[in-house]
């Protein structure tokens, strides 16, 4: 079974405009939620993270929303770059130090 | 700092044939992970390590997948017999015991196993 969900495997979007990334999960004992950007033929890396006890936390252009009520996840991108084009994973961290990731969403920023 | 360093980067083999993909964690992590990519799972764990020893092999598809961590600075993933579908990119990863921050999983560059 799949705890993790990203439904949206492709989006495209205007540089400058808002890039939105969506996350669904199932397992309520997840308690720290990450997202990861993977560029073509390198490992992914990680960008930015949030706990459980909070629902937002921002690092530049990037922000992670968490609704632990839906178990939902997004992480914004404004202003959205040509450079943040690579593919988006959320990741899920359990209590026994392991992450579940979801499928990807490939973002394409339009210059 | 060194980071996680997988090899080979690239590798092409007839299926039937053993591939063994390996991991240098970064030192001082004592949890190791392999996960393989592929378009419909996303990122899939196939097993992780804890100060050497196997925690979770529940990932791994099947008996022709083994995975071992003789120290705390190597690792493999054996494939025997390998088919075409084994086709992927195979990522090793390592973090920091008790540190639950995301940030410190990192992961290595990936292997990209092609079976023909």
């Amino acid at each position: 079974d799949q705890q993790v969900k990203q439904n949206s495997p492709s989006l495209s979007v205007q540089e400058g405009r808002i890039s939105i990334l969506n996350c669904d999960y199932t397992n309520s004992m997840f308690d720290y939620f990450l997202w990861y950007k993977k560029y073509p033929a390198e490992g992914p890396t990680f960008l930015i993270s949030i706990s459980s006890i909070k629902d937002k936390n921002e690092d530049g252009r990037f922000t992670v929303f968490l609704n632990k009520s839906a178990k939902h996840l997004s992480l914004h991108i404004v202003p959205s770059q040509p450079g943040d084009s690579a593919v988006y994973f959320c990741a899920f961290a359990d209590t026994g130090n392991q992450f579940y990731f979801g499928t990807g969403t490939s973002l394409t920023v339009i210059p | 700092d060194a980071g996680v360093i997988q090899s080979p980067r690239h590798e092409v083999t007839e299926m039937g044939q053993e591939v063994t993909l390996r991991c240098k964690p970064i030192s001082g992590h004592d949890y190791l992970f392999w996960y393989r990519q592929t378009m419909m799972r996303g990122l899939e764990l196939l097993i992780y390590f804890n100060n050497n020893v196997p925690i979770d092999d529940s990932g791994m598809p099947e008996d022709r997948f083994s995975a071992k961590m003789p120290n705390a600075s190597f690792s493999t993933l054996k494939i025997q017999p390998s088919e075409p579908r084994d086709s992927a990119v195979y990522f090793c990863a390592s973090s920091r015991k008790g540190e639950y921050s995301g940030n410190t999983i990192y992961f290595g560059e990936g292997s990209w196993l092609t079976v023909v």
